[in-house]
């Protein structure tokens, strides 16, 4: 069975600077997606960032960005110039694109701001 | 574009009662998905469905069932609810049944058993 891990229950970053959330993953899968959603207060999951297991280059949004190392089983969230809007929890989930087609959802980070 | 609506946004119940939750997916979304997000065990996929399908379903017990209407707005019933139940139901919807397609969360519809 996937399984997604979140190692950091919380981090904190100061405005303006440069935070990275880390996230692994198991599957015996060759296809999947990968996915970081933010949570804010108001609970409204966000997409922030969507990756496809086949394509190697890393996906960018914005300040946003991942480090995508696929034979680790590696899917870590970069932000930077960090602002106070970014505080919220996020997650990390696993998609897979055969089989059960089940979303598998990390614990979630907690990151904070401070400004 | 309207986003996806859930209704009703709070309730609460009571233990044994059962309860029914409704989504109404983004305009054109085929697809509709359900999770339960409770402080122990996270965020965890109910079951999803697809033109009037299930697609898949999550471990949850039978107590847990769910439907999808012609026009994509489904809905998901608890019977029997246990103390356990009480969590933020999370509907998303997305375009269709393509796994990689975004989805997108309505507001959760908080569920209160006493």
């Amino acid at each position: 069975a996937q399984t997604v891990t979140q190692s950091q229950p919380e981090m904190s970053v100061q405005e303006a600077e440069t935070v990275t959330l880390s996230c692994t993953y198991d599957t015996s899968e060759s296809d999947y997606y990968l996915f970081w959603y933010k949570q804010p207060p108001s609970r409204q999951m966000i997409l922030v960032i969507r990756q496809e297991a086949y394509k190697q280059q890393n996906a960018t949004e914005n300040r946003f960005s991942v480090n995508f190392q696929k034979a680790a089983k590696s899917f870590s969230l970069k932000i930077s110039d960090s602002q106070l809007g970014d505080a919220a929890m996020y997650f990390c989930a696993y998609r897979s694109a055969e089989g059960t087609y089940k979303y598998i959802f990390g614990t979630g980070t907690r990151l904070k701001v401070l400004a | 574009k309207a986003g996806v609506t859930q209704t009703p946004r709070y309730l609460i119940k009571t233990r044994g009662q059962q309860v029914t939750l409704s989504c109404s997916p983004i305009s054109g979304h085929r697809s509709v998905s359900w999770y339960q997000q409770t402080p122990g065990q996270g965020l965890q996929f109910l079951f999803e469905y697809f033109s009037e399908t299930q697609r898949n379903k999550g471990n949850f017990p039978g107590r847990f069932s769910g439907r999808q209407f012609s026009n994509s707005r489904s809905e998901m019933n608890v019977s029997t609810l246990e103390l356990g139940d009480s969590a933020l139901y999370l509907c998303a919807s997305s375009l269709g049944q393509n796994t990689g397609n975004t989805i997108y969360f309505g507001e959760g519809s908080w569920l209160t058993v006493v």
